[in-house]
């Protein structure tokens, strides 16, 4: 079946640090992987896809992910964190048009 | 242009009261999802439609739970008979297509408290 893991509940970084959250998925095919940020009392955001091609994906927010099919990961990182960054963080893969998600991986930024 | 937009915002009903959810998607989009997210979980995908007709209702977790798209824009997610365990914030959703590499635009959700 497919699946969605996302290991760390909750990180907290220093402002200005470079972040990496962790996605590993579980799909039979070729898998479509998002990662969605999710804002206090907000909707889901997508930050950035990938279902082919440039296996480093780059998004909105200076986030980029990169899809390891060998580690069936699908990491996403950003080089220095701001502040505004702290939220919550969905993986989720694409199956037959709907979106399998993570559990999600809450973000805190310290200054 | 605008975005999802759900109502209400909140919900709080005694157990046993039936509820009614409204979505209205991007304008255009043929693709309207409903998700279920408990606390501390991911969205679960509950429904989806293609225009008014309702293709998957898969994840629906029992026939308490109903939804239309009578007209093939606004949806209504309708809960009867409210149980504890349905409390959750319920993600409408919607896009151009439905395919696998679709962006789905989400709403900000509908929180639903069942005491």
């Amino acid at each position: 079946a497919q699946s969605v893991t996302q290991p760390d509940i909750h990180i907290t970084v220093s402002e200005g640090a470079s972040l990496e959250l962790r996605c590993n998925y579980s799909y039979g095919a070729t898998p479509y992987l998002f990662w969605y940020v999710q804002s206090p009392g907000q909707g889901l955001q997508l930050l950035l896809k990938y279902f082919s091609g440039d296996t480093l994906v780059q998004g909105i927010k200076g986030f980029e992910a990169e899809f390891k099919r060998s580690q069936s990961s699908f990491n996403l990182r950003k080089p220095s964190v701001h502040w505004s960054d702290a939220a919550e963080y969905f993986c989720a893969v694409g199956s037959q048009g709907n979106l399998i998600f993570g559990k999600g991986t809450k973000l805190s930024v310290k200054p | 242009g605008a975005g999802v937009s759900q109502s209400p915002r909140y919900k709080v009903a005694k157990r046993g009261q039936d509820v009614a959810l409204r979505c209205d998607p991007i304008s255009g989009h043929v693709s309207l999802f409903w998700y279920q997210q408990a606390l501390g979980q991911g969205p679960e995908f509950l429904t989806y439609f293609q225009n008014e007709a309702q293709l998957d209702k898969s994840g629906l977790p029992s026939d308490r739970f109903f939804a239309e798209r009578p007209e093939g824009s606004v949806s209504t997610l309708k809960i009867q008979r409210t149980q504890q365990e349905d409390s959750a914030v319920y993600l409408c959703a919607s896009s151009s297509l439905r395919g696998q590499a679709e962006t789905q635009y989400f709403g900000p959700g509908t929180r639903l408290l069942v005491l």
